[in-house]
């Protein structure tokens, strides 16, 4: 059965560092990409990034580039989510996805399977 | 970067309604448009892949059609379990993007 399964609820004050995880199982994990995204309160889905845990290949949405850091751990099957310094603004559930491989590096398939979101709240 | 625009942004509708959203990309995206239910607080949920292609285990009164930049998502009759916020999603580019969210509220 595939499963990816997040780390759980964070609260943070503005300036601390995170880094929130979600470990895959039930599939090969280093064949499928892994995607983050973001729903603020009441909102809607915003598409973060994209990693390829086989060889580390990233993909950012402009909006997010800069602002945090996706890696993987191939070795133990997990993908990370990861701040420097938080914002207020950055309070959200975070979840991630497993999106098929279309071909040699192609990102034109679905996510398939989600994780149960990581909630992070940041507030002094 | 490629927007989606989804209408309406919510809608009321009552059990056994034909329900249809659309959802317009800014720019042709072929058939790479994905459908997601998601309900209240759950993770969302792949509907339609490739424009039309249903995703194992959905129910057939969901359906999807279109391709270049214009797409709709139809639930031929509406059941109690379908009240759910809907979004689209492009993953033609590289970098993908969602749509704004489509709620479909009981009437």
């Amino acid at each position: 059965e595939v499963q990816l399964v997040q780390s759980g609820a964070e609260v943070k004050k503005p300036g601390e560092s995170l880094k929130i995880s979600c470990k895959g199982s039930g599939y090969s994990f280093t064949s499928y990409w892994i995607g983050w995204v973001r729903q603020m309160p009441g909102k809607g889905l915003e598409w973060m990034g994209i990693i390829y845990p086989g060889d580390s290949d990233t993909r950012y949405s402009p909006s997010f580039q800069g602002q945090v850091t996706i890696s993987a751990d191939k070795s133990i099957s997990t993908a990370y989510l990861q701040w420097s310094s938080l914002k207020a603004s950055d309070t959200a559930m975070y979840y991630c996805a497993r999106q098929p491989m279309g071909g040699v590096g192609a990102t034109t398939t679905p996510f398939d399977y989600w994780g149960q979101g990581t909630l992070v709240t940041v507030s002094s | 970067d490629i927007q989606m625009t989804q209408s309406p942004s919510s809608l009321s509708a009552s059990v056994g309604d034909r329900v249809t959203i659309t959802c317009r990309a800014s720019q042709s995206i072929s058939s790479y448009l994905n459908w997601y239910q998601q309900k209240p607080g759950k993770a969302p949920k792949l509907l339609i892949y490739a424009a039309s292609s249903l995703q194992s285990g959905v129910p057939s009164r969901f359906s999807g059609s279109g391709s270049g930049t214009d797409f709709t998502l139809t639930i031929s009759s509406l059941q109690p379990e379908d009240f759910a916020t809907y979004y689209c999603q492009q993953s033609y580019s590289t970098r993908s993007a969602f749509g704004g969210g489509t709620k479909v509220e009981i009437k």
